[in-house]
């Protein structure tokens, strides 16, 4: 595809709700990234895979924060029993050479 | 432990006029280094990156930054504003251990670039 696409681009869900964001890379990439970005701050790291293979996941706030990548390809991030506090920006990167490309971002509000 | 401070959370110029923003990074392997350009309502655009090879890095639209070890700093400079450059601007970080492979991102605050007419 041209770029790393994000959907859907905006979600409102009540407390309590779970929530699942998609993130399809840039063909062929490798790599593959989630960042949180709160209003007014820079993006915060929170997962990363190679391939299928979740590499790091240290920056994954709690339990309730999930992600996945079955087929190396697309990767979904899950929030289960969201909270306000979880209402953000979150962005998806793909990269192949060591530069992350970033798709559009998906706007996560919870009420 | 990687990390990067934006010294100016906004910067206002006149266009036609140079712009500088600002950044210390702080790493403790060979650190890679970017600028990242936010638009309103648009996704992160890579600006430049600097991986190690020459100091000073040239990046799209007339940006360029300068990679100081001594400074730990990495500002970005333009020499002449234009209108379609008011955005928000991340200095990023990426430590690599001795290889080649990439990891996380850290990101500074952000600083918000006005241009005057």
């Amino acid at each position: 595809g041209a770029g790393v696409s994000q959907s859907p681009r905006y979600k409102v869900t009540k407390r309590g709700q779970d929530v699942a964001l998609r993130c399809d890379p840039i063909s062929g990439h490798v790599s593959l990234y989630w960042y949180r970005q709160a209003l007014g701050q820079g993006p915060e790291f929170l997962t990363y895979f190679n391939y299928e293979a979740q590499q790091d996941k240290s920056g994954l706030p709690n339990d309730r924060f999930s992600a996945e990548r079955p087929e190396g390809s697309i990767s979904t991030l899950t929030i289960q029993r969201t909270e306000q506090r979880d209402s953000a920006m979150y962005r998806c990167a793909s990269s192949q050479g060591g530069t992350q490309y970033f798709g559009p971002g998906t706007r996560l509000l919870v009420l | 432990a990687q990390s990067v401070t934006q010294l100016d959370s906004h910067v206002s110029v006149s266009e036609g006029t140079p712009v500088l923003l600002r950044c210390n990074y702080s790493s403790s392997y060979s650190p890679s280094l970017f600028w990242y350009v936010q638009h309103p309502n648009k996704g992160l655009q890579l600006l430049l990156k600097y991986t190690s090879a020459a100091t000073l890095v040239k990046g799209i639209n007339g940006f360029e930054a300068e990679f100081k070890k001594s400074e730990t700093s990495f500002h970005l400079t333009k020499p002449s504003a234009h209108m379609s450059d008011a955005a928000e601007y991340f200095c990023v970080v990426s430590d690599t251990p001795g290889g080649t492979s990439y990891g996380k991102l850290t990101f500074g605050q952000g600083t918000i670039l006005t241009v005057h007419p």
